[in-house]
């Protein structure tokens, strides 16, 4: 199975300060078609999960431009332009490449 | 309005079974993947099972393969999860989620004595 590993699995961030998540794949995540599938999953206390990016870059409808996906191959990044109070909660890559899909650990993001 | 709401979630013995549903509103079903994840309490997101809109593609974790089936009525707009042998390492909550951008609220399910 391919192997998520997110660091760092804890994040305090001041208010208005960027913030970065990063998520490496213990195998390339590039798939026979050309696409890279790599999701990323914003999960707020008490809420269901909610994707954020898919493929790498791509946002989804409706969430802030403060959100930005990065990365090829098996390194990849989340990042937060400036982090705001509605930020906080857990953040999962997870990759659709190679079954059986598989998540990252998750990053706890939390305001100091 | 896109809804997925999860139901049959409950507590069941070791050895028991349920069986959970997701009934899909708000959107065409029926051109959908759907997934069930779960989460154990106080802890991460786990990919349980795949079915592809027609139901004709079908993948299971390997934690649930022989134990747990997939379906799905698109007549219904409705996707299934029947749990077999239940064990205590079953227990979490479990969501739907189509084309892994909409989710339902999630469904408890308690393998306890």
């Amino acid at each position: 199975d391919v192997v998520m590993t997110q660091s760092p699995l804890s994040l305090p961030v001041t208010l208005g300060q960027p913030a970065s998540i990063s998520c490496r794949s213990s195998q390339s995540l590039v798939y026979s078609d050309g696409n890279t599938y790599l999701n990323w999953f914003q999960q707020r206390p008490g809420q269901s999960p909610r994707r954020l990016i898919y493929k790498v870059s791509n946002r989804d409808s409706g969430v802030p431009d403060r959100f930005s996906g990065s990365g090829s191959g098996t390194d990849f990044t989340l990042k937060i332009s400036r982090v705001e109070a509605e930020d906080v909660g857990v953040y999962y890559c997870m990759q659709g490449t190679h079954w059986p899909w598989t998540f990252g650990q998750g990053t706890k993001v939390e305001i100091k | 309005e896109v809804q997925l709401v999860e139901s049959g979630g409950g507590l069941v013995q070791p050895g028991g079974s349920l069986r959970l549903s997701c009934a899909a509103s708000g959107f065409t079903f029926s051109s959908y993947e759907m997934n069930w994840v779960r989460q154990a309490p106080g802890k991460g997101l786990e990919w349980v099972s795949y079915i592809s809109s027609s139901g004709s593609t079908i993948y299971y974790a390997d934690s649930v393969k022989g134990r747990f089936t997939i379906s799905r009525d698109n007549a219904k707009n409705s996707l299934y999860l029947q749990m077999n042998s239940l064990r205590a390492e079953d227990t979490a909550v479990y969501y739907c989620s189509s084309g892994w951008y909409w989710w339902g609220q999630g469904t408890l399910v308690t393998v306890s004595s």
